[in-house]
């Protein structure tokens, strides 16, 4: 059975770091692209960056390039997302996801349980 | 243009069918991939491209695509399904992917 399992709940200040977690098993960790998907309060979702754990390459939104680092182990199958300075606009549940990828086509087909993070003085 | 647009919200009447759409270039490229997310629950995957269901998906989804629209329908709504719906595809780029900007699917 696949799963993704994420790191919990974080409450933190503005300008501390922090460092999330989705933890991957019932498949090859090292074949599948995993993604992270932003949702702020009450809004939708977003596409944030994907990293593909063989060869740890990574691609990050525009959107998100230069805000987050994208990163995996795949010596124990875990994706991480990472901030080294939070903002109070970082506040939003984070997702991550498994993606299959095609020629015309792409998909996150399993989902972690999101992790919350809260950033607030 | 890399965005995804779908409608905010549509109403659907117990047991009738709705059609969810989403328009974007990208989609004359690149097939869509549909999501459903109720409150406080993480998205589920539920359909993508041409009428391709993941296992456990009922059989009253389904989709389709036409030029620059994909569109999700449900035939024969039931209470379960309200809930919100967001396309997914690359950007015009191919480079990365998008989100659509999420539907409201209400059954009345």
């Amino acid at each position: 059975e696949v799963q993704l399992v994420q790191s919990g709940a974080e409450v933190k200040k503005p300008g501390e770091s922090l460092k999330i977690s989705c933890k991957n098993s019932g498949y090859s960790f090292t074949s599948y692209w995993i993604g992270w998907v932003r949702q702020m309060p009450g809004k939708g979702l977003e596409w944030m960056g994907i990293i593909y754990p063989g060869d740890s390459d990574t691609r990050y939104s525009p959107s998100f390039q230069g805000q987050v680092t994208i990163s995996a182990d795949k010596s124990i199958s875990t994706a991480y997302l990472q901030w080294s300075s939070l903002k109070a606009s970082d506040t939003a549940m984070y997702y991550c996801a498994r993606l299959t990828v095609g020629a015309t086509f792409v998909y996150f087909d399993y989902w972690g349980q999101g992790t919350l993070v809260t950033v607030s003085s | 243009s890399s965005e995804l647009t779908q409608d905010p919200a549509v109403s659907v009447a117990l047991g009738q069918t709705v059609k969810i759409t989403c328009q974007g270039d990208s989609l004359r490229s690149y097939s869509a991939s549909w999501y459903q997310q109720k409150p406080g629950q993480a998205p589920v995957f539920v359909m993508y491209g041409k009428n391709n269901r993941p296992s456990g998906i009922p059989d009253r989804f389904s989709g389709s695509s036409s030029g620059n629209t994909a569109s999700l329908t449900i035939t024969g709504a039931q209470a379960e399904d309200e809930a919100d719906y967001y396309c997914n595809s690359r950007d015009g780029s191919g480079n990365h992917g998008v989100f659509g900007t999420g539907t409201k699917v209400t059954v009345l």
